[in-house]
């Protein structure tokens, strides 16, 4: 149980381009998901949360309107980076959770912008 | 502020060579401190879930425990498939987000066979 997909796994992009990347809780539904950014031998940082049907509460320092994040049902996330730029090429890992207990975390999207 | 710290950064052991990571916390008010395995490229697996003190949980050649002020990640005689980042991660009560976590940095295990 408890088991959380993202699509893509690796995503080349242009700079200049938007990128979607979907997180989807598959056998529960999640109250509250999470998007992280996580650099090379560092730990995850939090960029944003989101319950369903409202809009997402972002970390100081996360803009808003590069990170698009919506979570329009109990068991899917998206989290569109618009405009990509190199500097936004990271490793980006959903987390979904029920009831504000334990985070069960995606496999991670990893993102190369050109 | 609410802060975690994982020691030691790095640690390599050789097979069967039991061990233990620390992680120290300061938060407002405990809600739940959890354990998660990171390999590279990877996603964080869950490992446990520790309320309050005085807790402990096993799994495997692994065993968590909690104090007031710390928990510790005991690895008994451990393989080289138990390499990977164990990460360190508690949840405050009194967070304005109920359910937000805040990662220590990690500890880097390496088991040579």
């Amino acid at each position: 149980g408890a088991v959380v997909s993202q699509h893509p796994s690796w995503v080349i992009c242009k700079s200049g381009t938007s990128v979607k990347i979907e997180c989807r809780s598959l056998d529960f539904q999640a109250t509250t998901m999470f998007w992280y950014r996580q650099f090379p031998k560092q730990s995850l940082m939090l960029m944003a949360t989101s319950n369903e049907g409202s809009k997402a509460t972002y970390e100081q320092g996360v803009e808003k309107d590069k990170f698009l994040i919506n979570h329009a049902s109990l068991t899917l996330s998206t989290l569109t980076v618009t405009s990509a730029h190199p500097e936004d090429s990271s490793f980006y890992i959903c987390s979904a959770t029920t009831r504000g207990e334990t985070q069960y975390f995606g496999p991670g999207t990893r993102l190369l912008v050109l | 502020e609410d802060q975690v710290t994982q020691s030691p950064e790095a640690l390599r052991l050789q097979e069967g060579e039991s061990s233990s990571l620390n992680c120290s916390y300061t938060v407002s008010g405990l809600r739940g401190l959890f354990w998660y395995r990171q390999d590279p490229g990877k996603g964080p697996e869950f490992l446990f879930t520790l309320y309050s003190a005085g807790e402990e949980k096993e799994k495997e050649r692994l065993k968590a425990t909690l104090t007031k002020k710390e928990s510790f990640l005991h690895i008994t005689a451990p393989k080289p498939e138990d390499s990977a980042t164990y990460l360190c991660a508690v949840q405050a009560t009194q967070d304005s987000s109920a359910s937000k976590i805040i990662f220590g940095s990690g500890t880097r295990l390496s088991i040579r066979p």
